[in-house]
């Protein structure tokens, strides 16, 4: 099946500080990939759609010069959350859809556990 | 508006056959996913059903009804690993998965 990586698995870092996240597709060519977010005990929030080659598509609520995505090729996108606080804490979450045309299946990155002190 | 709803927390006991509804409404459809997360872990995929009906894999199954807006999973065998969140998602007319709260399923010996 299709894998998608995350790195790193967990971050911890101080306030003020910008964090890179990384979300690779290993097998298979995604021409979409999406970044969520999930609070404790609570389901996945949409964060933001990008497509290679374009400028990512930011939910509502979501700041855009907070939170970068570039999805430079179609096996990697990163999420950079700039001047993090601890608000921000959270679990981060990637997946893209691609590879087997006509599916609409996406596949997740294992996520990521952003604590921001 | 959106919308999908499913039961904040199940709880079944090992062995036994357990059935996890959903309804949704969202803008179009192009499919209904259920997917499985465990405390701390990304979600892995389980089902997708895009025609009515049930799709069986295993101790799992998935059903759908389009003109009802509605589908569930069907576990049977419980086994305590089963025990996890199990979130359904529809997709809408511009592929965007929208999700439900996920339904807390506790597995009790």
């Amino acid at each position: 099946g299709a894998v998608v990586s995350q790195h790193p698995s967990r971050v911890i870092c101080k306030s003020g500080t910008s964090v890179k996240i990384e979300c690779r597709s290993l097998d298979f060519q995604a021409t979409t990939m999406f970044w969520y977010r999930q609070f404790p005990k609570q389901s996945l929030m949409l964060m933001a759609t990008s497509n290679e080659g374009s400028k990512a598509t930011y939910e509502q609520g979501v700041e855009k010069d907070k939170f970068l995505i570039n999805h430079a090729s179609l096996t990697l996108s990163t999420l950079t959350v700039t001047s993090a606080h601890p608000e921000d804490s959270s679990f981060y979450i990637c997946s893209a859809r691609g590879g087997r045309e006509g599916y609409n299946e996406q596949f997740f990155g294992p996520g990521t556990r952003l604590t921001v002190l | 508006g959106q919308n999908i709803d499913q039961p904040t927390e199940m709880t079944a006991t090992e062995g036994a056959i357990v059935q996890i509804n959903c309804t949704y409404q969202t803008s179009g459809f192009n499919g209904l996913f259920w997917y499985q997360q465990h405390a701390g872990e990304a979600p892995t995929f389980l089902s997708y059903n895009v025609l009515d009906g049930l799709e069986e894999k295993g101790r799992f199954s998935s059903f759908l009804s389009r003109s009802k807006g509605y589908s569930y999973l069907l576990l049977k065998e419980l086994q305590m690993k089963d025990s996890a969140s199990y979130l359904c998602a529809s997709m809408d007319s511009n592929y965007q998965l929208i999700w439900g709260a996920g339904t807390k399923l506790i597995i009790k010996p």
